[in-house]
């Protein structure tokens, strides 16, 4: 199994552009979940999904932030526009289960993004 | 809601030495957890979770963690530390209110010396 796939690894833009982070999730996982990871504030949840279906994104910061789930093999995360404050890694993690806390989450190798 | 505290943000081991980091949650009813260790310029792996019964985990790469209710506490073990265990550890729960969402402490930077 390839494991959760990100695109792309490294990002670098400018300030007021649009970014598109995506994930593919493991076949067959049916929950999807996206984090941001920075130095002052760790790992915080965005938003998650359950069979394509958003369930919770009250961690998503702004309305500049937005995430799709259009089918079982694909997300994306999409900042527009962008600040530099959005600089951070972003990881996309799967599980198995369709709901449940005990589900493995497994994580992706992030994207890391840096807005100049 | 649950939380999770690392009181360790750097830790620094000589290699063969034992290890122990230290992690503190917040939570109303047993919760889930789990450890997850981060390499550089890696994503997260899971190295054990704890649900319920024998309070002594076992998980990859010789690492236990053993669960303290009266204590609140889910901590990280290894009895001798190798260099390739330089890394960042992760210490979350989850509650089984709260659906799949798991919260994360802030983490420990592992530093392992020759």
């Amino acid at each position: 199994d390839a494991g959760v796939i990100q695109s792309p690894r490294h990002e670098v833009t400018e300030m007021g552009q649009e970014v598109t982070l995506r994930c593919k999730p493991i076949s067959g996982h049916n929950s999807l979940f996206w984090y941001r990871q920075t130095m002052m504030r760790g790992l915080e949840l965005l938003i998650y999904f359950n069979n394509n279906v958003p369930i919770d994104d009250s961690g998503m910061p702004e309305d500049r932030f937005s995430a799709k789930m259009p089918n079982a093999s694909f997300s994306t995360l999409k900042i527009q526009p962008s600040e530099p404050r959005d600089s951070a890694v972003y990881f996309c993690a799967t599980t198995r289960g369709s709901g449940g806390a005990a589900d493995t989450q497994y994580f992706g190798p992030g994207t890391r993004l840096t807005v100049l | 809601a649950q939380s999770v505290t690392q009181p360790d943000i750097h830790i620094t081991v000589s290699e063969g030495a034992s290890l122990e980091l230290r992690c503190n949650y917040s939570y109303g009813a047993t919760p889930y957890l789990f450890w997850y260790v981060q390499s550089p310029g890696q994503g997260l792996q899971l190295l054990l979770k704890y649900f319920s019964g024998d309070t002594l985990v076992q998980g990859i790469k010789g690492f236990e963690a053993e669960f303290k209710r009266s204590q609140s506490s889910f901590n990280l073990r290894k009895p001798s530390v190798h260099w390739s265990d330089a890394a960042e550890y992760f210490c979350a729960v989850g509650a089984t209110n709260a659906g799949n969402m798991l919260t994360f402490g802030g983490g420990t930077r592992l530093m392992v010396k020759p």
